[in-house]
Order: C-alpha cells, then sequence, then structure tokens
C-alpha cells in the first residue's frame, strides 16, 4: 500500500535561519505531489506542485522554494525565515484524479 | 480562478445530533471532494462526489452540479466527528484543488 511520511513533525526555527522540509511517497511510482500550507484560520494555501523529477510549479510568490530530487521525494526549502513562514505544512500526492492523500504535516514556528 | 465556500464556518453539536454541512463553488466542476482534518491535523479523504449521492456509514454527500453545492450529511454524530470538514474543486481543468476555508465542528459528548 501507498504511505507518505513528512519530516520532522514539529520545528522551532529563529528568524533568518534556513528551512528544510522532507515529504516521501512509498507504495508509487510518478506521483503528482504537492506542498500546502495551512496558516491559524483553518484554510489550504498550495504553494507548489509537481509532475516529476525536476519540474515544480509554484503557485505562490513568497520566500520559499520547492524541488523534487528523486521520483518519491518532495523538499520544501527556505534561505531565510520569516515570521510569517510560520504554520502547519503539507505534503500530498494523488494516484489519479479523484483524490488527493495527505501527510501527517508539519508544524513550523519561527521566532 | 474557481472560488469554495462552506458554512457554516462553526458548528457545535450534542452527541446523536445529526448536522449539515454546506459547500458553494462558483463554477462548474467534474471533481468534487470532502476532507475531515482531525483534531491533530490528519486531513482524511471522506468523498469524491463531482455528482449525485454516496454515503459512508453515518456520512453521506449530495452535490447537485448544475446549482453548484455540495451537501455533507453527518448522522448520529460522535465525539470522533469533531474536527474541521473541507471542500475542495479543481483549479480550471487541473488536478490542483483550491480548499474552502471549512467548517469547523465540535461534538460534545
Amino acid at each position: 500500500s501507498q504511505t507518505i511520511h513528512q519530516w520532522p513533525a514539529t520545528l522551532v526555527q529563529p528568524v533568518g535561519s534556513p528551512l528544510s522540509l522532507e515529504c516521501t511517497v512509498e507504495g508509487t511510482s510518478n506521483p503528482n505531489l504537492y506542498w500546502y500550507r495551512q496558516a491559524a484560520g483553518r484554510g489550504l494555501q498550495l504553494l507548489f506542485y509537481s509532475v516529476g523529477i525536476g519540474q515544480i510549479s509554484s503557485e505562490v510568490p513568497q520566500n520559499l522554494s520547492a524541488s523534487r530530487p528523486q521520483d518519491r521525494q518532495f523538499i520544501l526549502s527556505s534561505k531565510k525565515l520569516l515570521l510569517s513562514d510560520s504554520g502547519f505544512y503539507l505534503c500530498a500526492w494523488n494516484p489519479s484524479w479523484e483524490t488527493q492523500y495527505f501527510g501527517p504535516g508539519t508544524r513550523l514556528l519561527v521566532l | 480562478g474557481i472560488q469554495v465556500e462552506q458554512s457554516p464556518p462553526d458548528l457545535i453539536l450534542q452527541e446523536g445530533a445529526n448536522s449539515t454541512l454546506r459547500c458553494n463553488f462558483s463554477d462548474s466542476v467534474n471533481n468534487l471532494q470532502w476532507f475531515h482534518q482531525n483534531p491533530w491535523g490528519q486531513l482524511i479523504n471522506l468523498f469524491y462526489i463531482p455528482s449525485g449521492t454516496k454515503q459512508n456509514g453515518r456520512l453521506s454527500a449530495t452535490t447537485v452540479a448544475t446549482e453548484r453545492y455540495s451537501l455533507l450529511y453527518i448522522s448520529s454524530s460522535q465525539t470522533t466527528d469533531s474536527g474541521v470538514y473541507f471542500c475542495a474543486a479543481p483549479q480550471g481543468g487541473s488536478e490542483k484543488l483550491v480548499f474552502g476555508k471549512g467548517t469547523k465542528l465540535t461534538v460534545n459528548p
């Protein structure tokens, strides 16, 4: 069966520090992968979308970047974190048009 | 792009009560999904329902595509139903989903 992992689960970082969040999917190949951010107030905002290795679509201009170095690995990065980068980061993949499966998420607090 | 609006934003129920959550979308869709986010943050896909009605246990969903809305019914609610319910629809003709702001459901014992 397919599973999706994210790490770390929680992270507290100072303003100006770098960031690297990792997402991996098991049990499938060539998945579409997504990064979302959920700030206080509940809404999910799509940040990045990838249909394959090295193929990244940025949805919102911001302080973040994404990379897909391997088929089932999706990385979210920042060179210098801002306070506004705090939030809950969710990775997702979709095996078909009909559904998306989400990872457990990473809670990021920037101080 | 498509707009997805959910109501009510908050809902408080006693265990055993029934509820109806609504999702309105601004454009025609061929993909409408409902998700539940539990209090620990995990998002679970409940239904893929671009039209018609589906049922899964105490939960059911109906989408009336011609009128651009979907309803999620929860019957005999339990405390474990608490959390935030999201509906989502695709952006344009892509597989990228646009989420509503959610309905926060609290079921009290």
